[in-house]
């Protein structure tokens, strides 16, 4: 148990939908970091927050947001959901610093 | 574009073994590198943190080393076991501030 939150485990919704995906990061991390795994790929790096703050942005469509709150949860929103979306969505957290990062247990998003 | 890669892509070894892969990063701007072991159905964890040229860390049977200068890093594994079976990821930071980057990732199958 890396002691990263992430909720719900599963979702199945319908495209064009919107759905929101929780983390919680290890007692004491102030960053966040969100992944996504489609089929077939690896873990592309979707955005980065550092103690409430966006820090680093990758490869994340205009369609998803998130943001860290007060209490270092953080929250992945994803709107207008396509087929494409299905992916296994990761939450990390980490200290400062170049720190290892504690994954979560993912959430499964399937689009039908 | 920064472009993190892994060699090989997979790999069969019998029990008792000894392998090694290898993460190539671009050489310029250098944060950290880290190593991951992600086993199916479960997250990724993390193994090592590497921050400096010539960084050498160990784990068990498990160690690896860091070349900054001409973007490389090697992951050996000594006399592997059946449960050293897993891919293993390296995590590319080239700033603080800067999108982390996993490469593809190399699959190693221990045969028993």
């Amino acid at each position: 148990d890396s002691g990263v939150t992430q909720t719900p485990k599963h979702l199945i919704t319908a495209t064009g939908q919107r759905v929101t995906l929780r983390c919680s990061p290890r007692s004491g991390d102030l960053s966040v970091y969100w992944y996504q795994q489609s089929l077939d790929q690896g873990l592309q790096f979707l955005i980065q927050y550092y103690n409430g703050e966006e820090r680093a942005k990758g490869n994340i469509l205009e369609r998803f947001s998130a943001q860290q709150f007060p209490d270092l949860h953080s929250e992945l929103n994803l709107s207008s959901l396509e087929l494409g979306d299905s992916a296994l969505y990761f939450c990390a957290s980490s200290p400062s610093g170049p720190n290892e990062q504690f994954f979560g247990p993912g959430t499964r998003l399937t689009v039908l | 574009i920064l472009n993190v890669e892994q060699s090989p892509q997979s790999l069969h070894v019998q029990e008792g073994d000894s392998t090694n892969f290898t993460c190539s990063f671009p050489s310029s701007n250098f944060y950290a590198l880290h190593w991951y072991r992600w086993e199916t159905a479960k997250s990724p964890e993390a193994l090592f943190v590497m921050t400096l040229n010539g960084d050498e860390k160990k784990k068990g049977r498990i160690s690896a080393t860091l070349n900054t200068k001409e973007g490389y890093s090697y992951l050996y594994i000594k006399g592997s076991q059946p449960e050293d079976s897993a891919t293993y990821l390296c995590a590319f930071m080239k700033t603080s501030y800067d999108k982390v980057i996993f490469g593809p990732g190399t699959s190693l199958s221990v045969i028993p």
